[in-house]
């Protein structure tokens, strides 16, 4: 059964604590993003990685951090240091980046 | 810079009705466009890809076209259902695979 999985689905965590998001491919895909989505709004990319041991800042980077020693795997760290941290995170795979294909996100509530 | 813009931002129609929904970008060089459905609380749903060398891609009730001279994309949905009702994006990848997504069209069918 191929597809991109993302755990947990819901994640609450109190103010300061720094919290990992999974994100596993079975798709042999080389690519991975990382979105955020808030109400209202559209996608913000945060961090992508073409390749294994390689990523790149994307438009919201600030407070968070990836690592990609797994070409499966991209987990996200959100640390202390992101202001607004509540959203909710999606996670995408593509096969040779132009086309992208979704997580079914873990939306994360900090208070 | 690519902007994709998607107006209307909502649309309600009564079940059955044929819709047309837009999706315009700036920089016409533009490699693939993709339709995702987003349902509220999930991920985004591939709908369909038009690849640079198409012109429009068909699945189902659904029909997406690609003008990129004019730049601009459109969804259109035959026979609307209830359960059509949900946020369809469009995004655009340029041949560096950089990717921009549209803000979405929140689609209501009214039964």
């Amino acid at each position: 059964d191929g597809g991109i999985t993302q755990s947990p689905k819901y994640l609450f965590r109190k103010e300061g604590q720094n919290v990992t998001l999974s994100c596993e491919q079975n798709l042999n895909h080389d690519a991975m993003y990382w979105y955020r989505q808030d109400p209202g709004q559209g996608l913000r990319l945060i961090y992508y990685s073409q390749i294994v041991n390689d990523f790149q800042k994307g438009d919201i980077a600030e407070g968070y951090s990836v690592s990609r020693e797994k070409k499966e795997s991209f987990p996200l760290t959100v640390t202390s240091a992101q202001k607004n941290p509540t959203a909710f995170y999606l996670c995408a795979s593509s096969p040779n980046f132009d086309e992208q294909y979704f997580g079914p996100g873990t939306r994360l509530t900090v208070t | 810079k690519q902007e994709v813009t998607q107006i209307p931002a909502a649309l309600s129609v009564p079940e059955g009705e044929n819709l047309v929904l837009n999706c315009s970008f700036t920089d016409s060089a533009i490699y693939n466009l993709q339709w995702f459905r987003q349902d509220p609380g999930k991920g985004l749903t591939s709908l369909l890809l038009i690849q640079s060398s198409q012109r429009e891609q068909t699945s189902g009730r659904l029909n997406a076209s690609l003008d990129k001279s004019s730049g601009r994309s459109t969804l259109y949905i035959a026979a609307s259902q209830p359960g059509d009702s949900a946020t369809y994006l469009c995004a655009v990848y340029t041949n560096a695979g950089k990717s921009t997504f549209g803000d979405g069209t929140t689609l209501t069918v009214k039964p």
